[in-house]
């Protein structure tokens, strides 16, 4: 998985708590991507950051922050979890290669939120 | 924004017979198109990718093109095999923010490789 570590794999909580994802990379790669994948809707990118204390919103950031305090950790919080944050989160890396950057992907952690 | 539109959803093929994906794009900004493959319970890996000034690329028994006019880029796997089984999901990129690229992804085909 190209150097991407994301932890926990497996994570149930309750409607309402905090939770937090890590993604970690040893690429030393600039960007990195949270993205979301449900069944029927494919991937979708939540949050993403060009670089340390670089983030931005993606297509379906409503109920998450993130942060990055080090090039290797990029952190997913869910301020206050929901039944329909329950999803499989996936973390990306990429370096600029011109035109179309490559994203690698990590394992996944999968959240269930009752 | 973008949008990708993949089909078939599910696809059937007996091995050794070839299987073909086909993917729509909205934005004809979008110039970059990878194919991922995921396994269960794994994460999305690339197979290919093609960028919008190349207009097909081979690799062994895996080959995409694509249509920059019409807007529409497909995977080809030949000579399939068991292991070809997965989840396979095509993509378009857009420059976002920080000179960031995001992806759009199609929502996914189902290839089973009947024995």
């Amino acid at each position: 998985d190209a150097g991407i570590t994301q932890s926990p794999r497996h994570k149930v909580t309750e409607t309402g708590t905090p939770v937090t994802l890590r993604c970690h990379q040893t690429e030393n790669h600039r960007y990195m991507y949270w993205y979301r994948q449900d069944p029927g809707h494919g991937l979708r990118l939540i949050h993403y950051s060009y670089g340390v204390k670089d983030t931005d919103k993606g297509e379906v950031s409503d109920g998450y922050s993130v942060s990055r305090s080090k090039t290797e950790d990029f952190l997913l919080t869910l301020e206050s979890a929901t039944s329909s944050q329950t999803s499989v989160y996936f973390c990306a890396i990429s370096e600029l290669a011109g035109m179309g950057e490559t994203q690698y992907f990590g394992p996944g952690t999968r959240l269930l939120v009752l | 924004g973008e949008n990708v539109e993949q089909h078939p959803s599910t696809l059937s093929v007996q091995e050794g017979d070839s299987a073909v994906i086909k993917c729509t794009y909205s934005d004809s900004a979008s110039n970059y198109f990878p194919w991922y493959k995921q396994e269960l319970g794994k994460g999305p890996q690339l197979i290919i990718d093609i960028r919008s000034n190349v207009g097909e690329k081979k690799d062994q028994r895996i080959a995409v093109t694509l249509n920059k006019t019409a807007k529409h880029f497909s995977l080809h796997i030949t000579e399939t095999q068991p292991e070809d089984s997965a989840v396979y999901f095509c993509a378009a990129s857009l420059r976002i923010g920080g000179g960031a690229d995001g992806l759009t992804f199609g929502k996914g085909t189902h290839l089973i490789i009947q024995p």
